[in-house]
């Protein structure tokens, strides 16, 4: 079965750090590219960050670049998500998302996991 | 940034009946390559996204043929062709034909 799931999330106070994890089964990792969406709570989803199958390819919403650090270990099948200076703004439930290149879609999301910023 | 915008927002349905949700982008989707890269997601409550139509008109695999997809340049439609129960939830078009990929505000279908 194909999967994504993620870990990490949970109460931080602002301007701390967290890292996310995202644990891919089922499908060879290595052959996709794989981003992190969010959605704040009632909100809509955002994009957050994209990285290519090599890592040679990385990109990052304005809202978050600088503080957010994506990476992924494809012997491990697992995408990070590294975020520092934490701020109110960045609570949302993430989840992570495969690339279907083919497509030109997220073909497979996880549940998420929430991160909470607050004091 | 390519802005992705749905109406209506919300749409009341009647079970059987049809619906359809605009999506309007900031700016054309056609790609170099030329293909245009707009895709559709469903969520129900309280679960994850769902892709439901890719590169405008094509279903993801086990998606039921009452959705369907439609559209070129900066103006996309999806349509259900009767609502069942189970299509509640907010849908939401997405462009992946330019970083940083962007999505609609979403739309929200209740039953009546």
């Amino acid at each position: 079965e194909v999967q994504l799931v993620e870990s990490g999330g949970g109460l931080v106070q602002p301007g701390r750090s967290l890292r996310l994890s995202c644990a891919a089964s089922g499908f060879t990792f290595d052959d996709y590219a794989m981003h992190w969406v969010r959605q704040a709570p009632g909100k809509g989803l955002e994009w957050v960050s994209g990285i290519s199958w090599n890592s040679g390819s990385i990109g990052y919403a304005d809202s978050v670049k600088g503080r957010f650090t994506i990476s992924r270990d494809n012997a491990k099948n697992s995408l990070y998500l590294q975020m520092n200076s934490l701020r109110a703004e960045d609570t949302a439930l993430y989840y992570c998302a495969k690339d279907n290149q083919q497509l030109a879609a997220f073909d497979i999301w996880g549940q998420g996991t929430m991160v909470t910023v607050s004091s | 940034d390519i802005v992705m915008t749905q109406t209506p927002l919300s749409s009341p349905v009647t079970l059987g009946q049809p619906a359809s949700i605009s999506c309007r982008s900031s700016q054309s989707l056609v790609h170099s390559d030329g293909n245009t890269y707009l895709s559709w997601l469903q969520q129900r409550p309280g679960q994850p996204p769902r892709l439901l139509i890719y590169k405008i008109s094509n279903r993801f695999s086990g998606v039921p043929d009452r959705f369907s997809g439609s559209g070129a340049g900066t103006d996309f439609t999806l349509k259900i062709s009767r609502v069942e129960a189970e299509d509640v939830g907010v849908y939401y078009c997405t462009q992946a034909t330019q970083f940083p990929y962007t999505f609609g505000q979403g739309t929200k279908l209740e039953i009546k």
